[in-house]
């Protein structure tokens, strides 16, 4: 069974310009998850998809972030524009689904780091 | 603001001794908890998942939740120097089992 894919694996890039991510779950999982990992610190959870409708992005900064899963499937997440306090790992995460048991356990993608400079 | 506290650590153990990591959460009604190793330059893997009171053990690894004291912990017996890396603890809540990660304990294992 594939993993979780991402892309880029990694991105550098000037504050004031834009940058995607994209993310493709492993077959089958409903929930798609998008979380930022400054160094040194827990995974922040950005916004969560069951299928293509959002669960919660309560702490996705919405002014510059923004994240879409058409057709319930692969995702992307945007930042325009990008500040320097943006540098983090940005990973991706899928689970089954949400009913409760294995079905909340998630499996991480490679992960995408991106430096603003 | 849901937030689940760990001690960042560095924990340090001897090889073969037992580690102990611990983690408490804000909120009371959080139903599922979960034990992620994240080795350096890596990304979050499951060790172990917990949903009721008491102890649950898989090989080395046992975890052990009171959600009276909106406690849970993870013992690992026989560690290892593999075993060096940051443990995450996470918690889901709600109707949506929104996760909530701690900021990870880091565990050396030292020969």
């Amino acid at each position: 069974e594939a993993g979780v894919a991402q892309s880029p694996r990694y991105k550098i890039i000037e504050k004031r310009q834009s940058v995607a991510f994209w993310c493709n779950p492993i077959s089958g999982h409903a929930t798609l998850y998008w979380y930022q990992q400054i160094l040194g610190q827990g995974p922040k959870l950005l916004i969560q998809f069951q299928n293509n409708g959002v669960v919660d992005d309560s702490q996705l900064p919405k002014d510059r972030f923004s994240a879409e899963r058409l057709k319930g499937v692969d995702s992307t997440l945007k930042i325009q524009p990008a500040k320097l306090e943006d540098s983090a790992v940005y990973l991706c995460a899928s689970s089954p689904g949400l009913a409760g048991g294995n079905q909340e356990t998630q499996y991480f993608g490679p992960g995408t780091r991106l430096l603003v400079l | 603001q849901k937030e689940v506290e760990q001690n960042s650590g560095p924990l340090s153990v001897p090889e073969g001794a037992i580690a102990s990591l611990n983690c408490t959460y804000s909120d009371r009604v959080s139903q599922s908890f979960f034990w992620y190793r994240q080795y350096s330059g890596k990304s979050p893997e499951l060790i172990m998942s917990i949903y009721s009171n008491g102890d649950k053990e898989d090989g080395r690894f046992t975890a052990q939740l009171n959600k009276a004291s909106q406690y849970v912990s993870l013992l690992i017996r026989d560690s290892q120097p593999s075993d060096s890396a940051t443990y995450l603890c996470a918690v889901n809540s709600g109707g949506s089992y929104i996760p909530t990660f701690g900021r990870g304990t880091s565990l050396i294992v030292h020969p």
